[in-house]
């Protein structure tokens, strides 16, 4: 079963509007990533967060994670029809190992 | 990501082959991992492992098995192909969080 699952599922916007894609999660968690995968290719990391980390940032990415409330929002500035393509959230788990649980995606079309 | 390869890329083969597919990484990661993608419902972990001598299964383990061959190479095979096994499989590797993927192989089951 999922532990993120991502919202919406789909996002359509026009080029320079800003994208702001959400995910929740169930149990604890020691990181959330999100990653991008363009049509049919492998993923590409675009960000980390840690459990102990409220916001991050990284170019046009903003990242937030509140874990009270078990859930996590990727804000994507100025999008550009490049931006296009499938975003994932996932959530690393509490125990030594570094695997990953993957969300559904949410499909975003940036209109140009 | 170049750095980790997967082949074939794509693979038509029928209901009860015995199918291979491999991914070679020159990143140097002691973990490697192999995905299975369904439209609709993201990425699933099939098997697992941190170091050559350590395999574990992950959440659709049914029906595929894996070696870990050296560091740089972990293979997943299909004993008896069936088609609700079609999907877009992906390799990835990770030294600590962030996990690196293959291009994917297609393969579809007939």
């Amino acid at each position: 079963s999922q532990q993120g699952e991502e919202d919406p599922q789909a996002l359509s916007i026009q080029e320079g509007e800003n994208a702001t894609m959400n995910c929740s999660y169930k149990t604890s968690i020691n990181n959330l990533q999100w990653y991008r995968q363009n049509s049919g290719r492998g993923l590409v990391h675009l960000i980390l967060i840690r459990s102990n980390e409220r916001e991050k940032h990284s170019g046009r990415l903003r990242v937030t994670l509140d874990t009270s409330k078990k859930s996590s929002s990727l804000l994507i500035t100025a999008s550009r029809a490049a931006d296009t393509a499938s975003y994932f959230c996932a959530t690393g788990d509490t125990g030594a190992n570094s695997k990953l649980t993957f969300g559904k995606g949410i499909t975003l079309s940036v209109r140009p | 990501d170049a750095d980790v390869t997967q082949t074939p890329r794509n693979r038509i083969t029928k209901t009860g082959k015995r199918i291979m597919l491999e991914c070679s990484q020159t990143k140097g990661h002691d973990r490697m991992y192999w995905y299975r993608q369904d439209p609709g419902l993201g990425l699933r972990l099939i098997y697992y492992s941190f170091d050559v001598k350590d395999i574990n299964k992950g959440e659709i383990s049914d029906g595929y098995s894996v070696s870990r061959q050296a560091q740089a190479k972990f293979s997943l095979s299909l004993e008896s192909a069936i088609p609700n096994q079609t999907a877009l499989y992906f390799c990835a590797t990770s030294e600590l969080a962030t996990q690196y993927f293959g291009p994917g192989t297609r393969l579809t089951v007939l």
